[in-house]
């Protein structure tokens, strides 16, 4: 059974801090990474992908993948109020796209 | 607006009632396919379609049906729904497979007692 693995949480940081989301997947062959941003009672939204090992910034989120140890990161630096969400990991291989079941963020004022 | 719309957003059914989840995109996609959403399972696809007239299971096609007469419209179909499928279902659509963004409609939240 393929997965991808995420802690459910939530993660709570302190508005301005850099919040760590980490997500592992079993399936070596995964080729790319998605994060997902889901707000309560809503649909999902892209955030970032990943294709190739190393660090991906787009604004203030970085996305870092290390497909030897099956690890990919999002990194949400100066966090928000508004960035509270839940984040959702997916992981792509030829057709199935697998996601996690999401880490809750809390980032109080 | 691009958009994915799915009606209704609400829907509480009786056992074996024969309902449909309508989905509809505005960008010309090829891929459509559903997800359901349950808590400690994340989102898993139930069936998916590459284009007009072609589809296929995903992970959980049981108690489901689908059907793509037309680029833009993807229905869900459940012939005779049962408590096990209160979920939250998604429709998502992408320009083609899966190794791209997907763009999701706003949800139904079905409930069947």
């Amino acid at each position: 059974q393929k997965e991808v693995e995420q802690n459910s949480g939530p993660l709570s940081v302190p508005e301005g801090a850099i919040a760590s989301l980490n997500c592992t997947y079993s399936d070596r062959g995964s080729q790319s990474f998605f994060w997902y941003r889901q707000y309560s009672g809503k649909s999902p939204e892209l955030i970032m992908f990943i294709y190739s090992n190393g660090d991906k910034e787009d604004g203030r989120f970085t996305a870092q993948l290390n497909k030897a140890s099956q690890y990919v990161s999002l990194l949400i630096r100066d966090s928000q109020p508004s960035d509270s969400a839940t984040y959702l990991c997916a992981a792509y291989n030829t057709d199935k796209l697998i996601f996690g079941t999401g880490t809750r963020l809390q980032v109080f004022p | 607006e691009a958009q994915v719309t799915q009606n209704p957003r609400y829907l509480i059914t009786v056992t074996g009632k024969k309902l449909t989840v309508t989905c509809s995109q505005n960008m010309n996609h090829e891929y459509m396919s559903w997800y359901r959403q349950d808590p400690g399972l994340g989102l898993r696809q139930i069936y998916y379609s590459m284009n007009v007239e072609v589809t296929d299971k995903g992970d959980v096609p049981e108690g489901y049906k689908v059907s793509r007469k037309e680029k833009r419209n993807f229905p869900l179909i459940l012939e005779s729904p049962s408590p096990n499928q209160t979920s939250l279902y998604f429709c998502a659509s992408t320009p083609t497979g899966l190794n791209t963004e997907a763009f999701f409609g706003q949800g139904t939240r079905l409930t069947v007692v």
